[in-house]
């Protein structure tokens, strides 16, 4: 079992539809909790990081909830940019490294 | 920009061979990171370097290996190359060890493809 499992999707929506995206973590120790963003062709860039309070960055939502070990992310008014691979991502206190998921491909069409 | 660079970009080898790969890092970050990225996958930690000494690593045979040098670029040879071995690789430069903020600041990759 993957150490962090995501809907590969593809995901199509139109523009300015609510997208939402789904991850679990197998790791119970795991400590911190992060989404970033891929382009096609170009290297992830964190996007923001993930609270258990919640927390929300403009059309942004993020949530974790430790008890079941998911992570969500949710995009509003989604815009043609927003194309592109979503990773989930998590990191162990005492690791040196992230884990990252496969990864959720979002396609906005206009 | 990340301001993190890595050379090459593309690279053809044959099974067999070896390869360097090459990243210098984002000003005054002191830690870099190694990552292979298969495709239609995510990113997988290969080993980390923070001051010129490895500080940790993930689950990659000893074929793989890795310097620091001392102005904190780095570089990941990889021996008896392997098909599976085809692969984004990901240099990444953080101030903190392991990016406790979880931000790592990434390069554009190396890609390599093994026939």
């Amino acid at each position: 079992r993957k150490e962090v499992e995501q809907d590969p999707g593809p995901f199509n929506v139109p523009e300015g539809a609510t997208v939402a995206f789904n991850c679990t973590y197998s790791n119970s120790a795991s400590q911190s909790f992060f989404w970033y963003r891929q382009d096609c062709r170009k290297e992830p860039k964190l996007l923001m990081s993930v609270y258990s309070s919640g927390n929300e960055d403009g059309r942004f939502t993020a949530q974790l909830n430790r008890a079941s070990q998911y992570i969500s992310l949710l995009i509003r008014d989604s815009k043609l940019s927003d194309s592109a691979t979503y990773l989930c991502v998590v990191m162990n206190t005492g690791r040196r490294a992230l884990t990252f998921g496969s990864g959720t491909r979002l396609q906005v069409q206009p | 920009e990340t301001g993190v660079t890595q050379s090459p970009t593309h690279l053809i080898k044959t099974r067999g061979q070896q390869v360097t790969l090459r990243c210098s890092s984002q000003s005054g970050h002191n830690t870099v990171s190694w990552y292979q990225q298969a495709l239609g996958q995510g990113p997988q930690f290969i080993f980390q370097y923070y001051r010129e000494e490895e500080n940790g690593r993930g689950n990659f045979p000893p074929r793989f290996s890795g310097l620091q040098f001392p102005n904190y670029s780095s570089e990941l040879n990889v021996n008896a190359l392997e098909l599976d071995d085809s692969a984004l690789y990901l240099c990444a430069s953080s101030l903190a060890l392991a990016g406790n903020t979880g931000e790592l600041f990434f390069g554009e990759g190396s890609r390599l493809t093994v026939l």
